[in-house]
């Protein structure tokens, strides 16, 4: 089974500042990826960053950063320079590649705000 | 080009009636799978296809959920005699493959409320 778990449920952050969005997962699968999304109000699931278990380096995509720890099992991405249009939910996900099939499993999320 | 799309955007129905929720996947994209989104938590698994076949429907939470692909590119959720537990956001996502690190598109969503 495949559990992912991000433990803040909101954040407030200033503009142009950075901020860490915490994901711990747990599974059994020994080849697995990572995933997080953002989800504006309109709810349309954005996809943002990727992070395989066999990947030597931390992913990086522009402002998007995953700060990922495998034997701590944890995932977090980094966001620099917050924008206004940042403010959104944020999902962290995954998704084994062996036993759990192609599914991904999310977290409950973290509702980001930027604040000006 | 097009995006994931899903029809209706909202659905309004009444305890008991059958419902049949649309997703239209990026052309190209060989695997399809339906997520359940409720109030304030991440989406949940529904069931996933591979081409024309459901590869996992172990998330369909009970016999009232059935969705096809019958031609391996537009599908249909369809559910039957509709609870008020069935209210959620329906979402839909497409990926090039069903494997590796491909992420996976995802449609606006149909919002279902059953009353």
């Amino acid at each position: 089974a495949q559990k992912i778990t991000q433990t803040q449920p909101g954040m407030f952050v200033q503009e142009k500042e950075a901020v860490t969005l915490d994901c711990t997962y747990d599974t059994s699968d020994p080849s697995y990826g990572l995933f997080w999304y953002k989800q504006p109000s309109s709810g349309e699931m954005i996809f943002l960053i990727y992070q395989g278990s066999y990947d030597q380096q931390n992913a990086t995509e522009g402002r998007y950063s995953l700060n990922f720890q495998k034997a701590r099992k944890s995932a977090n991405l980094v966001i620099s320079a917050s924008q206004l249009g940042d403010s959104a939910m944020y999902f962290c996900a995954m998704r084994g590649y062996k036993a759990a099939g192609n599914k991904l499993t999310f977290g409950g999320g973290t509702r980001v705000l930027v604040k000006p | 080009g097009a995006g994931v799309s899903q029809t209706p955007s909202n659905k309004v129905t009444e305890k008991g009636k059958y419902v049949e929720l649309r997703c239209d996947p990026i052309s190209g994209h060989t695997a399809l799978y339906w997520y359940r989104q409720s109030l304030g938590q991440g989406p949940e698994f529904l069931i996933y296809f591979q081409g024309t076949g459901a590869a996992d429907d172990s998330g369909l939470p009970n016999d009232r959920f059935f969705a096809v692909r019958p031609e391996g590119s537009v599908s249909t959720l369809k559910i039957q005699r509709t609870e008020r537990g069935d209210s959620a956001v329906y979402l839909c996502a497409s990926s090039l493959t069903g494997t590796g690190s491909h992420e996976q598109y995802f449609g606006p969503g149909t919002r279902l409320t059953v009353t």
